[in-house]
């Protein structure tokens, strides 16, 4: 089975600062992984996905993300944090868990919540 | 350029009554899904549709129905809503290949009293 696990449900930053947020990943195969961004009372927006080109995954407004399989890892991080970064960020895993007809599964975290002080 | 609607935005229901959820794709995609989102849980997988014409059971498929007669309309169905069900509910859906990548809906608030 495949599972997500994001350590912190709520991580607060000041605007201008560096933004890490955590995910380790399980999974039998070797898995994409992705970052969802959840804007208050929006849906979710695709930040990035790894797919094993390149560890170092570029996204969005200034994300991005490495996977590091030795620690099952996938850390979202941004060098400088801004007033509209503040939402909900999920880490998903996908690749394990086959769907009758054919596709894959998607595992979503828990979800952790951002929050950009001035 | 509408991607994917969903409706409505928000519906307040008693406990007993019957429920469609609407999600339309103008994208072409094959495949749908509906997830549940609850606080702490993140999202969970409901019923998913492959392509028009057939349907699967995710992790929560208890007390809900899909149905996919063409590839854009993936309505959900709650039969005999129940407090539980108090949710969002998202609709999503996935170009035909190899791409693992969802796309998804704003979302219906579905409250049940």
């Amino acid at each position: 089975a495949q599972s997500v696990t994001q350590l912190d449900s709520h991580v607060s930053v000041s605007e201008g600062t560096p933004v890490l947020l955590r995910c380790n990943y399980s999974s039998s195969y070797s898995p994409s992984l992705f970052w969802y961004v959840q804007h208050p009372n929006k849906g979710l927006q695709l930040l990035l996905k790894y797919t094993s080109a390149a560890t170092l995954v570029k996204g969005i407004n200034g994300f991005e993300a490495e996977f590091k399989k030795s620690e099952t890892s996938f850390h979202l991080t941004k060098p400088s944090a801004h007033m509209s970064d503040a939402a909900e960020y999920f880490c998903v895993v996908s690749g394990a868990w086959e769907l009758t007809g054919g596709g894959n599964k998607l595992t979503f975290g828990t979800g952790t919540q951002l929050k950009v002080e001035l | 350029i509408a991607g994917i609607t969903q409706a409505p935005t928000s519906q307040i229901l008693a406990a007993g009554r019957r429920m469609t959820l609407r999600c339309t794709q103008d994208m072409r995609h094959n495949a749908m899904y509906w997830y549940r989102q609850d606080l702490g849980l993140g999202l969970r997988l409901i019923h998913y549709s492959n392509t028009a014409g057939t349907t699967g059971k995710g992790e929560v498929p208890d007390g809900y129905s899909v149905s996919r007669a063409n590839t854009d309309d993936f309505p959900l169905t709650l039969a005999s809503a129940v407090p539980s069900q108090t949710s969002v509910y998202f609709c999503a859906s996935k170009p035909s290949g190899t791409t693992d990548t969802q796309y998804f809906g704003p979302g219906t608030r579905l409250t049940v009293l």
